[in-house]
């Protein structure tokens, strides 16, 4: 059962256009959504995140969108540099209280190649 | 200093071994977490510890066993392994178990072979 999906396993964008991932969700307890950006043979990087109170966040080059009504959320890199090319995860984690709480679960993960 | 550090970086170990995977940090965190990531696969939550305390087990079987000894430190005890064992195991610290797990700071990996 995934409960978060990244369905685009790759993205190829040039430099300097907008890259645009995407990542949708099915547990409504998720109250806390993340980016990790990942290079090979590395830990996944904290990007970005969003809370369910907000609908946007925006840092520098990166802006991250939440659309809750559609469990969707998606993530923004303008312009997009050759530096960002790496694996991209969205996770989600639920609210406190619950048994699951402190709790990342992750997407399968896209692989952004942007191009000079 | 914002750095999770795991040794080794590299291990191979039979299945009939015993060794243990080490993290470390020093940014006052007191929430640590295990995950395991299998190739082309998302990192999966292993096991959460909050103050020092294990919180969290994900139906992880007893040939891992967590330890944490202190507040800076998280050890994965690793004994009679299967070959499918063999993944990344990435350690990673929050600022607070008791709230969400925001902002996790992860750890390079130890890449484990199990012959």
């Amino acid at each position: 059962d995934q409960q978060v999906k990244q369905n685009s396993p790759s993205l190829s964008v040039q430099e300097g256009r907008i890259s645009i991932l995407n990542c949708d969700y099915t547990n409504s307890m998720f109250d806390y959504f993340l980016w990790y950006k990942k290079y090979p043979a590395e830990g996944p990087t904290f990007l970005i995140s969003i809370s369910s109170i907000k609908d946007k966040n925006e840092d520098g080059r990166f802006t991250v969108f939440l659309n809750k009504s559609a469990k969707h959320l998606s993530l923004h890199i303008v312009p997009s540099q050759p530096g960002d090319s790496a694996v991209y995860f969205c996770a989600a984690t639920p609210r406190a209280g619950g048994t699951s709480y402190g709790k990342l679960t992750f997407g399968q993960g896209t692989i952004l190649t942007v191009h000079p | 200093d914002t750095e999770v550090t795991q040794t080794p970086k590299h291990l191979v170990m039979g299945m009939t071994n015993k060794k243990s995977l080490k993290c470390e940090q020093h940014m006052g965190h007191r929430a640590m977490y295990w995950y395991k990531q299998k190739a082309k696969k998302p990192p999966e939550l292993m096991f959460v510890y909050s103050y020092e305390k294990l919180s969290i087990n994900e139906s992880v079987p007893s040939r891992f066993s967590p330890e944490c000894p202190n507040s800076s430190l998280l050890n994965l005890h690793l004994h009679a392994l299967q070959p499918e064992d063999s993944a990344l195991y990435l350690c990673a610290s929050s600022q607070e178990g008791r709230l969400p797990n925001t902002e996790a700071f992860f750890g390079q990996g130890t890449r484990l072979t199990v012959v």
